[in-house]
């Protein structure tokens, strides 16, 4: 069946520009996180969703990035007045329910480059 | 807080070697512990997880992790590897409701024939 999946795979933008990302989990998973890779470093979690709200948003690094996603579907990640350190791969996952039980399944990711 | 170190950041092995990648967390609270594997070029896939029971795990492609409570460990370990088991391996814990992971910052296994 099909994964999640993510779009654009690859985004190049020029430093104060806003982005929008894009994360289609996969059919009837309920929870939706957002994770970020730095060059050389782990996945920082971000942001969760359950169905269309968002119980913990502790991860998002500055009020330039929010998200929203709709109903227990798509999730867009937005970053505005982008800067260099915002460089890095963003990984959304989806599970079946917001639990640790509940195996994530991980999107192949979106690598933004701030020019 | 919950925290992950991940004790090498890159380990070299010869094939047909036996691995350990060695992963160490911090938690106030019960965790749920996890390996995920990230070949080049793709996305991150689950080797195993521990939950609860036997701290012994078997997951995919011929791995295995002991998870010991009293060292707050969960090393990875392979008897022997193969070259296609080059990749970056991240350890991850879980111990909220929420089911988010936090990642340690992954170990680089290059196997060399």
């Amino acid at each position: 069946g099909a994964g999640v999946s993510q779009s654009p795979s690859n985004k190049v933008t020029e430093k104060g520009k806003d982005v929008e990302l894009r994360c289609d989990p996969i059919s009837g998973h309920t929870a939706l996180y957002w994770y970020r890779q730095r060059l050389g470093q782990g996945l920082e979690f971000l942001i969760y969703f359950q169905g269309n709200s968002a119980p913990d948003k502790s991860g998002l690094p500055s009020d330039r990035f929010s998200a929203e996603r709709t109903g227990e579907s798509v999730s867009t990640l937005t970053i505005q007045r982008t800067q260099q350190e915002d460089s890095a791969v963003y990984l959304c996952a989806s599970s079946l329910g917001g639990q640790a039980t509940y195996e994530q399944y991980f999107g192949p990711g979106t690598r933004l480059t701030v020019t | 807080a919950q925290s992950v170190t991940q004790l090498d950041s890159q380990v070299p092995v010869f094939e047909e070697a036996p691995v350990e990648l060695r992963c160490n967390y911090s938690s106030s609270v019960s965790v749920y512990l996890f390996w995920y594997v990230q070949y080049p070029n793709q996305g991150l896939q689950l080797l195993l997880k521990y939950l609860s029971g036997s701290t012994l795990v078997k997951g995919i492609n011929g791995f295995e992790a002991e998870f010991n409570k009293s060292q707050t460990s969960f090393h990875l370990r392979k008897p022997s590897v193969h070259i296609s088991d080059t990749a970056e391996y991240f350890c991850a814990v879980s111990g909220g409701n929420t089911g988010k992971l936090i990642f340690g910052q992954g170990t680089t296994l290059q196997v060399k024939p």
